[in-house]
């Protein structure tokens, strides 16, 4: 049952460029969107989230972009740096879904100089 | 900045044993949650907590699972007997707003559990 996939296990970003990583739902009922950044030995942390009433959200050097008709969403590092070398979680929950979160399998970002 | 503490970090317990995980919440956060990530796979709902009484539960959540909030700061998980493949990080989370809201839930740093 993965509702919410996250097809790339790793992805390696010079610093300074732009990182993507990519998910994928397969549930219609979700309608908001969270991103999720862990550390080693951490618990994951919220980064940035999106309701399925927009189709981009911006905080500072992250945005992510969500494509319902595609059920895809993406989020844009930029520019990266050493500090976001993280696993990045996509979750996924909806409306009167008492904020049970689905994730995917998470993305190892490594941001090398 | 307020937090999510959990202990025991690191558990290692035989096979069959009862274990308990504790967690303390942010202080005025209402609604509790845990979720737990086997090594190598995705981080799983278990079971969602408000006013007392367990809101919603995965299936994974099954009757060796139980949990409570014993006091006003604590919310524990108790896994009465058990199993090699309970082994997994345990993650508390909190939120402050209800389902339908932001989603956005506090986590803490995670109990590792080691089933031997």
């Amino acid at each position: 049952d993965q509702q919410v996939k996250q097809n790339s296990p790793s992805l390696s970003v010079q610093e300074g460029r732009i990182s993507i990583l990519n998910c994928d739902y397969t549930n219609s009922m979700f309608d908001y969107f969270l991103w999720y950044k862990k550390y080693p030995a951490e618990g994951p942390t919220f980064l940035i989230s999106i309701s399925s009433i927009k189709d981009k959200n911006e905080d500072g050097r992250f945005t992510v972009f969500l494509n319902k008709s595609a059920k895809h969403l993406s989020l844009h590092i930029v520019p990266s740096q050493p500090g976001d070398s993280a696993v990045y979680f996509c979750a996924a929950t909806f409306w009167g879904g008492g904020n049970k979160l689905t994730f995917g399998t998470g993305t190892q970002l490594k941001v090398e100089l | 900045e307020p937090e999510v503490t959990q202990t025991p970090s690191h558990q290692v317990t035989q096979m069959g044993q009862e274990v308990i995980l504790r967690c303390v919440p942010i202080s005025n956060h209402l609604y509790f949650y845990w979720y737990r990530q086997i090594l190598g796979q995705k981080v799983e709902f278990l079971v969602s907590f408000y006013n007392n009484e367990i809101s919603e539960k995965s299936e994974i959540f099954d009757d060796q699972f139980s949990v409570e909030r014993p006091d006003g700061s604590n919310f524990t998980l108790k896994i009465r007997s058990t199993k090699l493949e309970d082994s997994a990080m345990y993650f508390c989370a909190s939120s402050d707003r209800p389902g339908g809201g932001t989603g956005e839930l506090f986590f803490g740093e995670g109990s590792r559990l080691t089933v031997l």
